[in-house]
């Protein structure tokens, strides 16, 4: 069974400082999503990750996918308050089931972010 | 706009009325699945579906049915509410992946569904 696994699941930061956030899963994958989630809202897609290697960058974040150590990071750099929500990582796969090839995600825990000024 | 509308947004009920949540989708989307989302726990799928006709579970699928009767629509209806359901639900949908190898379109998620059950 996939497991998805994300650390640290609160983050505080100070304005400007750099950290990241991890994305362990257990098995093979070929796609892995970021989602950024305010509070009562629904999830934004930040970036979809295919392949080993794969390094996708927007404004202050950047998300990175090594598949064979199984893991997706998402850094920030010189963090701001508006950065501040809950980040998800999330595996895609596709697997057979009776009524043929079906895709599966699968979420981790997610991480809150909070950015102190 | 393509989109993924559910309704309602938020809904308070008490244990044991029977309720429906819809979900809808204008983008011609095979796939469509919801999800419960809980504080620590992230976001588990319930049941799925891979076209019309085509429904089966998901992680957590006690307590919860669906039905797939037109592509669209993607409803969950709940028979005998309890309080352990009371949750932030999302529905989502994509293309099939044969359809989108690429990734192009990865997956649409509605608003959400607040739910209350006491």
């Amino acid at each position: 069974e996939l497991k998805v696994e994300q650390n640290p699941l609160f983050l505080s930061m100070q304005e400007g400082k750099n950290y990241t956030i991890y994305c362990n899963y257990s098995t093979t994958s070929d796609r892995l999503y970021w989602y950024r989630q305010d509070p009562g809202k629904s999830l934004e897609s930040l970036f979809v990750l295919l392949s080993n290697g794969a390094v996708k960058q927007e404004g202050r974040l950047m998300a990175s996918l090594d598949t064979k150590a199984r893991l997706s990071t998402l850094h920030i750099t010189a963090a701001v308050h508006d950065l501040s929500a809950t980040y998800f990582c999330a595996v895609d796969r596709v697997y057979m089931n009776y009524g043929g090839a079906t895709n599966k995600l699968i979420f981790g825990t997610g991480t809150l972010l909070a950015v102190q000024p | 706009e393509a989109q993924v509308t559910q309704n309602p947004r938020y809904l308070i009920t008490v244990t044991g009325k029977k309720l429906t949540v819809t979900c809808s989708q204008n983008m011609n989307h095979e796939y469509m699945s919801w999800y419960r989302q809980d504080p620590g726990l992230g976001l588990r799928q319930i049941y799925y579906s891979m076209n019309v006709e085509v429904t089966d579970k998901g992680d957590v699928p006690e307590g919860y049915k669906v039905s797939r009767k037109e592509k669209r629509n993607f409803p969950l209806i709940l028979e005998s509410p309890s309080p352990n359901q009371t949750s932030l639900y999302f529905c989502a949908s994509s293309l099939s992946r044969y359809r989108d190898s690429q990734a192009n379109y990865g997956y649409t998620f509605g608003s959400g569904t607040r739910l209350t059950v006491v």
